[in-house]
């Protein structure tokens, strides 16, 4: 699997949009986008993920550039709650018999501030 | 959400004795892994399991043995455990074959070996 670049941390204001870049310039073909968060000390939390075409969930929006080298978590209105650690990853498939190759970097830590 | 419970989620233990920690899940997922999370390091593979009685290695196997008796149950073990696995442990399970990729992960299980 693709390794992936983020910046170690970032800062964003209560209520405003957070956007965390992802660069995946390896990524090939087949392989989708990732997006996870661990807040402090717990599990990490799946939030989204996508091929090629930009998707939204209740959580989040992914969007992906069109050469997929790289991509754009955004947390529309960023809550105290959202600060974490970010983590994009990029895998082979949807499959989750695919998980064992995941490679897990070191994320980037959202602060989001009053 | 997946119902992941991690026992125990404390543990202090000497050097050289044994430990078991307990992965138990709700949801009848296929899949189970074991992480460790360690400062200056992404999450680490342990062990994964793809079945009843089917087990691999990930990454940073040596030291650790796991089973899976049940859908349900993921066993880790640290035969003889040295300080070198002081660690947060984190258990997480997937989706069969042909579902969507996303982890679902425990709460975790914070280890010292003194």
């Amino acid at each position: 699997d693709a390794k992936t670049t983020q910046p170690p941390s970032m800062d964003c204001a209560e209520g405003r949009a957070a956007n965390l870049p992802c660069n995946h310039s390896t990524i090939s073909g087949n392989e989708y986008v990732y997006w996870y968060r661990q807040i402090h000390s717990q599990g990490p939390q799946y939030i989204i993920h996508g091929l090629k075409n930009n998707e939204t969930n209740e959580m989040a929006s992914l969007i992906i550039t069109e050469d997929r080298k790289s991509s754009t978590l955004i947390l529309p209105h960023a809550t105290l709650r959202d600060t974490a650690v970010y983590y994009c990853i990029v895998r082979v498939s949807d499959d989750a018999g695919n998980n064992r190759k995941l490679i897990w970097g070191l994320g980037t830590s959202l602060a989001v501030n009053p | 959400d997946a119902g992941i419970t991690q026992s125990p989620r404390h543990k202090v233990t000497e050097t050289g004795t044994p430990v078991t920690l307990r992965c138990h899940q709700t949801e009848n997922h296929r899949y189970m892994y074991w992480y460790r999370q360690d400062p200056g390091h992404g999450l680490r593979l342990i062990h994964y399991s793809y079945g009843v009685k089917d087990t691999d290695k990930g990454e940073v196997s040596d030291g650790y043995s796991v089973s899976r008796s049940k859908t349900e149950d993921f066993l880790l073990t640290l035969e003889s455990a040295t300080s070198s696995q002081t660690s947060v442990y984190f258990c997480a399970t997937g989706r069969g074959q042909g579902a969507t990729g996303e982890l679902f992960f425990g709460e975790g299980s914070r280890l010292t070996v003194l």
